[in-house]
């Protein structure tokens, strides 16, 4: 079974912080993606990537960042965390690119600006 | 670009008696369709999913969609419904044309009523 890890559960950091989320996965996936997840909006791309170095923008991309050094290593970066900025985020890995595969998520993390 | 609609935002519904989640798409090139569902404090998980074939797909803990074009739906369905079926359900969809990227409805939120 596909394993998608994120480090933290639960997170709480303070407006202007540099914040990082981090997410691993177990299954040599080429595609991993950045979504968060808000109360009647779904889920909205925040960023994507398809090979190591490679990125691109979701539909909401601002105000973020991302980082894969490794193949199984994705990170989201918070240049300068906003309270808008409060919100559930999930990671998800796929096979390949083609759209036709599913995605697998973690858990997610809450993460709260105060 | 494509597009995806779940109309309930949330379902009540008795134990044991059937549930209909609906999902309507716009694309305006042949698509595949995915139900996700998230249980409480976790991520998400693959339902099922329509790639081509068969337009009625059987998915695991008892749900199955139906595709119909005509119409551009992929409703959900369940014959009989038990308390472990509370969750929200996500419908999305990708265009069939290479890399595209998952698009999610924003989600009904299934509550069985004992």
């Amino acid at each position: 079974d596909v394993k998608v890890t994120q480090s933290s559960r639960y997170l709480v950091k303070r407006t202007g912080e540099k914040v990082f989320l981090e997410c691993v996965q177990d299954m040599d996936h080429e595609n991993m993606f950045w979504y968060r997840q808000d109360p009647g909006l779904g889920l909205r791309l925040i960023y994507f990537s398809y090979d190591v170095k490679m990125k691109e923008k979701g539909d909401i991309p601002e105000g973020y960042s991302v980082s894969r050094e490794k193949k199984e290593r994705f990170s989201l970066i918070l240049e300068s965390a906003s309270t808008n900025q409060t919100s559930m985020y999930l990671c998800a890995s796929s096979l390949t690119g083609n759209s036709n595969q599913p995605q697998h998520f973690g858990d997610g993390t809450r993460l709260s600006i105060l | 670009a494509q597009s995806v609609t779940q109309l309930d935002s949330q379902v009540p519904v008795f134990e044991e008696a059937p549930v209909e989640l609906r999902c309507n798409y716009s694309s305006s090139v042949s698509v595949y369709l995915f139900w996700y569902v998230q249980y409480p404090n976790q991520g998400l998980q693959l339902l099922l999913k329509y790639l081509s074939g068969s337009t009625l797909v059987k998915g695991i803990n008892g749900f199955e969609a139906e595709f119909n074009k005509s119409q551009t739906s992929f409703h959900l369905r369940k014959p009989s419904v038990h308390i472990s079926d509370t969750a929200e359900y996500f419908c999305a969809v990708s265009s069939n044309f290479g890399n595209e990227k998952l698009t999610f409805g924003t989600g009904t939120r299934l509550t069985i009523i004992p």
